[in-house]
């Protein structure tokens, strides 16, 4: 099946400081969306990226898909920036979204 | 609008009891996944639904089976609860495979 990884698997900043986070996967996708999961577990989508940029306040995204990756761009960051990130992806062809370990982000004050 | 509601929120099982996750959506979405989170771990798709009528196996379905109620419906029952099983359990929809993922606020399920 398709492998997702995701780097690095922990990040602490301070708050202010920028972040990028990277999403590697080893088939061709469908589609791609970045989940924020908050420190009370609950899961957020934050972008469905197949491909190109998107933006969203602070954070923005892009996909490269013929080169099999994506990238989370977080700026400015605060402490309710802290959490897990997941990319998930779903393989050309298929129903299943596929999740990575995620990014353990710590956003101190 | 509710989204996706998933019951119970927490539950303890001993082992070899058995039970029934809930989950209903209301965004008339066509796809319904279920998916469960281990510590420190990603989330794995146990079951997926991706029509009403249909229903397909994930990544991790073994000790697990569902029923596709209705549209709006999607249950995961454990008929012999094992320690293994130990996890925080999150239910999906989607409204076609090439949109975005919805999620419950999941079920954190104990077995002892």
């Amino acid at each position: 099946g398709i492998q997702v990884e995701q780097s690095p698997p922990d990040l602490i900043l301070q708050e202010g400081a920028n972040s990028t986070l990277r999403c590697n996967f080893s088939d061709s996708v469908n589609n791609l969306q970045w989940f924020h999961q908050n420190p009370w577990g609950q899961l957020i989508n934050l972008f469905y990226i197949p491909s190109g940029t998107k933006q969203n306040g602070r954070l923005s995204a892009t996909t490269v898909a013929t080169e099999r990756y994506s990238l989370l761009y977080i700026s400015s960051s605060q402490t309710t920036d802290s959490g897990v990130y997941f990319c998930a992806v779903e393989r050309t062809g298929g129903f299943k979204t596929i999740f990575g370990a995620g990014t353990r982000l710590f956003v101190k004050a | 609008n509710a989204g996706v509601t998933q019951t119970p929120k927490f539950q303890v099982l001993k082992t070899g009891q058995s039970m029934t996750l809930q989950c209903a959506q209301d965004m008339n979405h066509n796809s319904m996944y279920w998916y469960r989170q281990d510590p420190g771990m990603g989330l794995r798709l146990i079951y997926y639904s991706a029509s009403e009528g249909t229903t397909d196996k994930g990544e991790v379905p073994n000790g697990y089976n569902v029923s596709r109620l209705n549209k709006r419906e999607f249950s995961l029952r454990l008929e012999s609860a094992a320690p293994s099983q130990t996890s925080v359990y999150f239910c999906a929809s989607t409204m076609v495979d090439d949109s975005p993922l919805h999620f419950g606020n999941g079920t954190r399920l104990t077995v002892t």
